[in-house]
């Protein structure tokens, strides 16, 4: 069954530091989102994504925030300057269209900012 | 996307069926019904989705009421491995929904052997 792949699963970085969450979204997907859970918060939408740029962002994802599509198969979300509050779990997630079809999330990358 | 309610909590028994309720009472004719859980230490998953009618998948079952206020995902029988926060997340496909999934606290499924 094909599945989002999320590098690395756990990420410890020094606050202040820029840091770059990878993913792979299902290969004939169109749409694809980032996600983040603080610990023991609900599951927040940060940005999505669709024909090669930003197709609605939430509040969260502010000017540290950006995403890229760097090849045809990779799909990251770069944090510039991490703060101690953006520790938190990052999900991937891509689905064949926007709003009627299912998402499929990756497993995750924990984000540790100490 | 419309706002959602379910219990914060619910406790079944391992192979029984399990019915977790979701209102939603002020859903549009656009809003699609939604379910999505998340597993221990894992991301979303996807379990099932409908508009009116009733629908069955090979995870669970879906019963819309016919008035749409209220809907309520069905396992047949419980098994440990679907202890798990279960969402009931609206989705508007008329055009002004917004991108991503707005998922609320859910409910918390704990199974007992």
């Amino acid at each position: 069954e094909p599945e989002v792949t999320q590098t690395p699963s756990h990420q410890v970085t020094q606050m202040g530091q820029e840091v770059i969450l990878r993913c792979v979204p299902i290969s004939n997907h169109l749409y694809f989102y980032w996600y983040r859970q603080i610990l023991g918060q609900k599951v927040e939408f940060l940005v999505s994504f669709y024909n090669n740029e930003i197709s609605e962002k939430s509040e969260i994802f502010d000017d540290q925030f950006s995403v890229e599509r760097p090849d045809g198969s990779n799909f990251t979300l770069k944090i510039r300057s991490t703060k101690l509050e953006d520790s938190a779990m990052y999900f991937c997630a891509s689905s064949e269209g926007r709003y009627n079809t299912e998402a499929f999330f990756g497993q995750g990358t924990r984000l540790t900012v100490v | 996307d419309a706002k959602t309610t379910q219990p914060n909590s619910m406790e079944s028994n391992e192979e029984e069926p399990v019915h977790l309720p979701c209102n939603h009472s002020t859903i549009s004719g656009t809003d699609y019904i939604h379910w999505y859980r998340q597993l221990p230490s894992q991301g979303p998953e996807y379990v099932i989705h409908g508009l009116t009618s009733n629908v069955n998948n090979r995870m669970a079952s879906l019963a819309i009421a016919e008035d749409r206020k209220s809907s309520t995902l069905i396992l047949h029988r419980a098994t440990l491995r679907d202890a798990a926060v279960y969402y009931c997340i609206l989705r508007d496909v008329g055009g002004g929904g917004a991108d991503g999934l707005t998922f609320g606290k859910g409910t918390h499924l704990i199974i007992q052997p």
